[in-house]
């Protein structure tokens, strides 16, 4: 069966410190990445989204980026970050196009 | 812009009393719906899915409904138990995107026993 692994569970940063959060996927190949923040009661933004090793379509400007070495790895990335970085953090995977996104259990970031 | 909304931002409801959790979708083109169930601090979970040449189907105790007419979406839980406590978010697939879902805000369903 597939498996989602996130790391990690919280974390608490300074402004102006660099970020790196890390996702991997088991038991499935190719498949299509998604990195997706949440702030506080409300809905989920797309952030990044990769349909195969170093291909990483950005949905938003800001002060982050993503990168996949490894079919099966995603990482979320920042040199400085900002206040406003602040959320829940989550990744997700795809198999087919047009099926669930089966998401990990997210990173709280908080940048204090 | 377009965008996936809810009527509802919270629903209370008794122990085994009927759900209904409504979504409203701007964009015609979608044509991939998907319900999620997140609990505190975890990630979504899926629930159930429905494609735009159905206008129903059902999972154990759930129920998706959509109507293209009037773009609206809603999810049905049957027996409503504690455990269902939740926020459900819908979601559509962007335009027809193959790869992209939209969210919509969420609504947090609290099951009172």
């Amino acid at each position: 069966s597939q498996t989602i692994h996130q790391w990690p569970a919280t974390l608490v940063q300074p402004v102006g410190s660099p970020l790196s959060l890390e996702c991997t996927v088991e038991g499935t190949s190719n498949p299509n990445l998604y990195w997706y923040r949440q702030a506080a009661g409300r809905g989920l933004q797309l952030l990044f989204y990769s349909v195969g090793i170093g291909q990483i379509s950005s949905e938003v400007p800001q002060n982050l980026s993503a990168s996949r070495p490894q079919d099966r790895q995603f990482i979320l990335s920042s040199k400085k970050l900002l206040l406003s970085d602040s959320g829940f953090y989550l990744c997700a995977w795809m198999g087919q196009t047009n099926s669930p996104l089966h998401f990990g259990n997210g990173t709280r970031l908080t940048v204090t | 812009g377009e965008s996936v909304g809810l009527h509802l931002p919270t629903l209370s409801v008794q122990e085994g009393d009927n759900s209904i959790i409504n979504c409203a979708y701007s964009n015609s083109a979608s044509d991939y719906f998907i319900w999620y169930k997140q609990e505190s601090g975890k990630g979504p979970q899926f629930i159930i899915d429905i494609r735009s040449n159905m206008d129903k189907r059902q999972g154990q105790r759930v129920t998706v409904l959509l109507n293209k007419t009037v773009k609206h979406l809603s999810l049905q839980i049957a027996a409503t138990q504690p455990g269902d406590s939740a926020v459900y978010f819908c979601a559509e697939n962007s335009g027809g995107s193959n790869y992209k879902l939209t969210f919509g805000k969420g609504t947090l369903l609290t099951v009172n026993p």
